[in-house]
Parts: C-alpha cells; sequence; structure tokens
C-alpha cells in the first residue's frame, strides 16, 4: 500500500523568512511522482511543484525547492523569502499507478 | 481558456435525497478523478476514470455512483446511501500516459440539512 505521512499539521513563519515543510512516503514502485500542492483560503488546489523519483537533482520553482531522498523516502518543501500569499494549507502528493496518495496537509501560518 | 468546471459551488440537499455534482473539463484529458476533501483527513479517492465507458472504485466508493459517457463529464452521484455526505468534492483530470500532475476543479461544497 501506498501512504504520504505529513507530521506536522500546522507551521508558522514570519513573512521574508524560509520555512520547511515535511514529507514522508512509502511505496513499492520504482518509477512514480512526488507532488506539492497548495490550497489557499478559495479552496482552489494550485500544484507547486513536481519531482520526478527517477531524478536525483532536486526541483526548483522560484522560491520553493524540495529537498528529495529517495532512500529515507522524505520529500520536504522549502520555502525561501515567505510571502502573505503563501498562507494555505499544502498537500503532499504521490502518483503511483494511475492513482494519487495525498497526504492530511500542513496549514502554514505567513506573520506579518 | 482550458480548464476544469464544477456546479454548482455551493449545493444544499435533504437527507435521503440523491445529488448529481457536475464535472466538465476541456483539458482534453483522459483520466478524471473525484475526491473528498473533510478537515484533517487531506483528500480521498472516490472515484477514478481512465478512459471514456470505464471507471474504477477509490478508497471511499460506498454511497456514490459515477458515470463516464464522455470524454469531457464525468459526474458524481452522491446517494442516500452515503452515511455522511456533508463534505467538500473536488473534481479532477490527467493526461495519460504519463499522468504528471493532476489539474483540478474549483470544488462543490455539499451539505445535507
Amino acid at each position: 500500500a501506498q501512504t504520504v505521512t505529513q507530521s506536522q499539521p500546522e507551521m508558522s513563519v514570519q513573512e521574508a523568512e524560509t520555512v520547511t515543510l515535511s514529507c514522508t512516503y512509502d511505496t513499492s514502485e520504482s518509477d512514480y511522482y512526488l507532488f506539492w500542492y497548495k490550497q489557499p483560503p478559495s479552496r482552489q488546489m494550485i500544484l507547486v511543484i513536481r519531482q520526478e523519483a527517477y531524478k536525483q537533482q532536486n526541483a526548483t520553482e522560484n522560491r520553493f525547492s524540495v529537498n528529495f531522498q529517495k532512500a529515507a523516502k522524505s520529500f520536504s518543501l522549502k520555502i525561501s523569502d515567505s510571502q502573505l500569499g503563501d498562507a494555505a494549507m499544502y498537500f503532499c502528493a504521490l502518483r503511483g499507478a494511475y492513482k494519487y496518495i495525498f497526504g492530511t496537509g500542513t496549514r502554514l501560518k505567513v506573520l506579518a | 481558456d482550458g480548464g476544469i468546471t464544477q456546479s454548482p459551488k455551493y449545493l444544499f440537499r435533504k437527507e435521503g435525497q440523491n445529488v448529481t455534482l457536475s464535472c466538465e473539463q476541456n483539458l482534453n484529458h483522459d483520466a478524471m478523478y473525484w475526491y473528498r476533501q473533510d478537515p484533517g483527513q487531506g483528500l480521498r479517492l472516490i472515484y477514478y476514470s481512465q478512459i471514456v465507458n470505464d471507471f474504477q472504485k477509490g478508497d471511499i466508493a460506498e454511497g456514490y455512483s459515477v458515470s463516464r459517457e464522455k470524454k469531457e463529464s464525468f459526474p458524481l452521484t452522491v446517494t442516500s446511501a452515503q452515511k455522511n455526505p456533508t463534505a467538500f468534492y473536488l473534481c479532477a483530470s490527467s493526461q495519460r500516459p504519463s499522468y504528471n500532475e493532476q489539474f483540478f476543479g474549483p470544488g462543490t461544497r455539499l451539505t445535507v440539512l
């Protein structure tokens, strides 16, 4: 069975600071993708970043980057220079064969 | 603009009534999905379809039904057999064969009175 675990229900960060959200997963598949999605108060799910398991290089999208540790099955999201607009629920997701498994989410608060 | 439409945004129904949630996409995606979102539980998969006229149960399919008669449409019916139907429902789609990412609709908030 595939699982995704987000152990931090809520995090806070000061504006302009850096924060890291944790995610661990488990899968027996060799080919898989990992994602971080953002869900702002509007509840629209927005893709933040994607990582292919076969790529060793960590993905980066502007202020967002991941630390992908395949052996440890860890996939954390780092947000640099945090902005008020980053406040949202963040979901880690694993794509295996045809299905996506989501974690329970981390609520990120950004303090002005 | 390409995207996924879900209607209505808010839906109220009396207990014991079936209700159908609409999901339409013009992204030409083969695969479509329905999720239920409850506080503290993330997104749970109800049903998914990889191709027209075919669909599979997800993790919490009991009390729900779907159809996939057209590529662009994947309606979800919440039946009276669903014990606790009040929730936020999200529809998503992705493209075979890579399934690189899912695109989501804006969601429907269903409240059963």
